[in-house]
């Protein structure tokens, strides 16, 4: 069964500080990978798509990495700030284009 | 802005109640997506349209239902909604489908509470 799944469930750091999340996938055959951004009560944004051949994608101070062989990836935030909190999911469409969501990664930043 | 645009984004219903959310796009996307995301869940894709080809998933239930009377708009119908529909409703879009990795663009949601 093509599962996606995320750790940490969630996370508190203090504003300034570094983080690493993690995405474990068993989607096959591959594709693509997401990264999405959800804060509370709104609609997930994108911020960044890596395909088969892409190990590492910067979008500001979200790094994102992809390792294909052992398929897991990383969303890596950088100097977080107080807006960074969030709900942050990892999404991997199936053949069928349908989108495989994890269950995400609650990150709350405090000053 | 191009952008994906629901309405309302707070919907109150009663129990039975048919109830219609509505979902708007300026960025011309051939697909458009109705997913159900309860709390702390992922999002749970209801149907899609590819144009005007409707495509439901096998696991939503009668209760709801779809129209897309032309590219811009989309609507969930829920005919007799029940208190285990309370959740908030994604409308997304996309340009396409299948090949290139195509972006899926989401709304903010409409928050449904049933009484």
């Amino acid at each position: 069964k093509n599962q996606v799944e995320q750790s940490p469930q969630s996370l508190i750091i203090l504003e300034g500080k570094n983080c690493t999340l993690q995405c474990n996938y068993t989607v096959s055959p591959f594709s693509n990978l997401r990264w999405y951004k959800q804060d509370t009560g709104r609609g997930p944004v994108s911020l960044t798509i890596m395909t088969f051949s892409e190990n590492t994608k910067s979008n500001g101070r979200y790094t994102a990495t992809l390792d294909a062989d052992t398929k897991q990836s990383s969303l890596h935030i950088t100097a977080s700030q107080l807006s960074d909190s969030a709900s942050y999911i990892c999404v991997v469409p199936e053949d069928t284009d349908k989108l495989i969501f994890g269950t995400g990664t609650r990150l709350q930043v405090f000053p | 802005d191009a952008m994906v645009i629901q309405n309302p984004r707070y919907q109150v219903t009663q129990f039975g109640k048919p109830v219609t959310l509505s979902c708007s796009q300026t960025l011309n996307h051939n697909v458009m997506y109705w997913y159900q995301q309860k709390s702390s869940q992922a999002p749970k894709l209801l149907f899609h349209y590819y144009d005007k080809d409707f495509n439901n998933e096998a696991d939503t239930p009668d209760n709801f239902q779809s129209r897309r009377p032309n590219t811009s708009f989309c609507f969930l119908d829920i005919r007799s909604p029940g208190l285990g529909d309370a959740a908030m409703y994604l409308c997304a879009t996309s340009r396409d489908m299948s090949g290139a990795p195509y972006e899926q663009y989401f709304g903010p949601g409409t928050r449904l509470t049933v009484t």
